[in-house]
């Protein structure tokens, strides 16, 4: 089954503690991108990449890091994380035309107390 | 920088009566329109897009419609049911640079449909 898998669905973490939210695609998508969802604001590009080892900063790139080591992997990375980055995230995965659909993963839930 | 405007930010509608979601983007260049519908606790969903060289596009009770010259897309949703309840996204794709694009979306529209 095609598909996006994000994890964990849930996270409630500390402020400071380093934690990374993985997201892996099985379609063979050269573009993934990292958004965040908050009320009234919809979904913000944090990182996008179009291929491996390349990837570019979105509109709120602030506080996250991401990696591109393999096609199907883009993980984000939360160095020091700080309440103000509580949100619903989503990584999403489409082919390098760009008019093309994005595919959602299930989204990843995150609380930073 | 560029971006996609979505008007309204909610809409309530009866059972049975059509709703319409309202988004203008600013890069001409944009060329393809996708909608998302996100219902509660879930992923966004593509549900209907268009391309720059299409004026409307129509799939049972949804239909889109695009105007480029004054760069604004909308979808339209007839015979509105309950499970139409949702939050939608309009989006646009635009060239950041050769070889790399965007996904800009818009805020979203909180559609009830009453019963």
């Amino acid at each position: 089954e095609a598909q996006v898998t994000q994890n964990p669905r849930y996270l409630i973490t500390v402020t400071g503690k380093k934690l990374t939210v993985t997201c892996s695609q099985n379609m063979n998508h050269e573009y993934m991108s990292w958004y965040r969802q908050d009320p009234g604001l919809g979904l913000r590009q944090i990182y996008y990449s179009m291929n491996v080892e390349v990837t570019d900063k979105g509109d709120v790139p602030e506080g996250y890091k991401v990696s591109r080591k393999e096609k199907r992997n883009f993980p984000l990375i939360l160095e020091s994380p700080s309440p103000n980055q509580t949100s619903l995230y989503f990584c999403a995965s489409s082919n390098r035309d760009r008019s093309t659909e994005a595919f959602f993963g299930q989204g990843t839930r995150l609380t930073v107390v | 920088g560029e971006n996609v405007e979505q008007h309204p930010s909610t809409l309530s509608v009866q059972e049975g009566d059509s709703a319409v979601i309202k988004c203008t983007y600013s890069d001409s260049a944009s060329n393809y329109f996708p909608w998302y519908k996100q219902e509660l606790g879930k992923r966004p969903q593509l549900i209907i897009d268009i391309r720059s060289n299409v004026g409307e596009k129509k799939d049972q009770r949804i239909a889109v419609t695009l105007n480029k010259t004054a760069k604004h897309f909308s979808l339209h949703i007839t015979e509105t049911q309950p499970e139409d309840s949702a939050v939608y996204f309009c989006a646009a794709t635009t060239w950041v640079t050769s070889g790399t694009y965007k996904y800009i979306f818009g805020t979203g529209t909180r559609l009830k449909v009453l019963a």
